[in-house]
């Protein structure tokens, strides 16, 4: 079965950091696109980055570009998100998800992040 | 990088169909047919519904179905049940990156 759990949400002060990580199992992860998507309350999803399954392509949402950092550990079949220089407009539940046809195939739980002093 | 365009709220009775559009631009919906639906449940993960427009994955009801018609894609659910209650959401590849509608909520009266 194809899962991924997130963790590492919680609460910082605004400049703050964090590290999310993902942990898949049930599937080849070295060979997938990962990807982090997020959900402010009450807003729609928002794509944060991706990276492709050698970790050799990149893209970032221009929002986090130079704060946030994807990567992965393939060994570990495991993704991150380093977030820093937290703002409060970067509260939001923080999803990890599969890439497959185009599209994300499968999503965790979510982990929640609240940036508030 | 601005978010596609979906209604805030639509809603049928059970066994009537419902359309929720998903509006964007020609560098994302109307440039390139990866536009992909998720549902959402309070507390769940999302889920998958339709991928490239009108593909649906294993598992989902043949009672959804997409379509494009320039810069506006269209998700369909036909034979509303109850359990279709939920937060829709569009997507779209924008090259290189993605972008999301704001998420409509699909109410089954």
């Amino acid at each position: 079965e194809v899962q991924l759990v997130e963790s590492g949400g919680g609460l910082v002060q605004p400049g703050g950091s964090l590290r999310l990580s993902c942990a898949a199992s049930g599937f080849t992860f070295s060979r997938d696109w990962m990807r982090w998507v997020r959900q402010a309350p009450g807003k729609g999803l928002e794509w944060v980055a991706d990276i492709k399954g050698d970790g050799s392509a990149k893209n970032y949402v221009d929002s986090v570009k130079g704060r946030f950092t994807i990567s992965r550990d393939n060994g570990k079949n495991s993704l991150y998100l380093q977030m820093n220089s937290l703002r409060a407009e970067d509260t939001a539940v923080y999803y990890c998800a599969r890439g497959w046809y185009w599209a994300f195939d499968m999503w965790g739980q979510g982990t929640m992040v609240t940036v508030s002093s | 990088q601005s978010a596609l365009t979906q209604p805030p709220s639509a809603s049928g009775s059970p066994g009537q169909s419902v359309t929720i559009s998903c509006t964007g631009t020609s560098s994302d919906v109307g440039g390139y047919n990866y536009v992909s639906w998720y549902q959402l449940h309070p507390g769940k993960a999302p889920k998958l519904m339709l991928f490239e427009v009108s593909k649906r994955p294993s598992g989902v009801p043949d009672r959804f179905s997409g379509s494009k018609s320039g810069n506006t894609a269209s998700l369909t659910v036909s034979g509303l049940q109850a359990e279709d209650e939920a937060d829709y959401h569009c997507c779209s590849y924008a090259g290189s990156s993605w972008v999301f509608g704001g998420g409509t909520k699909l109410t089954v009266l």
